[in-house]
């Protein structure tokens, strides 16, 4: 069954650093998510991505973040200077349909330290 | 803004046992989501129901979107280990197609 992959798993940086997290969302698949969970807290969405643009976006995905699909099968985060309460789980998902069901990925555990 | 509300927030229940959660808000969601998240996994699509009255069964897991369009519930019958996790609900913001709302989540715990 197709499912979405993300790398890395976990993933350790110094405040200030920036890191990206990848994702392969499943292949015929048109619309793109991040979102991130804090430890204990519930999923909160971060933005959504379609057509190599970002149609949606929450008040969290401020301009320390960006999204990127650089080829045809990757789509990544930025978070360009980490901060400590950038530590999270973060979600990648994707949907083949607007509105259409959601399927998540592992997620990458990211720790600033 | 809108919330969805998970009860209850945690189960210990007996294997075997069926087992009985719900999701409300005070605002009509056009989607029902219900998701299941094991430790240091993504959470996992269990059931997705898109119209009011609507009752779905993936195996031994059945849910209902509630008529009034602002619930849902999720059953699970006959318990067994693996169901162990937490269960959220999840449902499409207002006037979006893309964000969905999250409820905090039922953790099942199963006792052997």
């Amino acid at each position: 069954e197709p499912e979405v992959t993300q790398t890395p798993s976990h993933q350790v940086t110094q405040m200030g650093q920036e890191v990206i997290l990848r994702c392969v969302p499943i292949s015929n698949h048109l619309y793109f998510y991040w979102y991130r969970q804090i430890l204990g807290q519930k999923v909160e969405f971060l933005v959504s991505f379609y057509n190599n643009e970002i149609s949606e976006k929450s008040e969290i995905f401020d301009d320390q973040f960006s999204v990127e699909r650089p080829d045809g099968s990757n789509f990544t985060l930025k978070i360009r200077s980490t901060k400590l309460e950038d530590s999270a789980m973060y979600f990648c998902a994707s949907s083949y349909s607007e509105g259409g069901p959601q399927y998540f990925g592992p997620g990458t555990r990211l720790l600033v330290l | 803004g809108q919330q969805l509300n998970q009860s209850p927030q945690s189960m210990f229940i007996q294997e075997g046992e069926d087992v009985s959660m719900n999701c409300t808000s005070s605002s009509i969601f056009n989607t029902w989501l219900w998701y299941k998240q094991e430790p240091g996994e993504g959470p996992v699509l269990l059931i997705a129901l898109y119209k009011a009255g609507e009752l779905t069964s993936n195996g031994r897991l059945t849910a209902q979107f509630g008529i009034t369009r602002k619930d849902s519930f999720l059953n699970i019958s006959a318990s067994i280990p693996s169901d162990v996790g937490i269960y959220f609900c999840a449902g499409p913001k207002v006037d979006s197609n893309y964000q969905l709302i999250w409820g905090a989540g039922t953790k099942l715990i199963i006792k052997p």
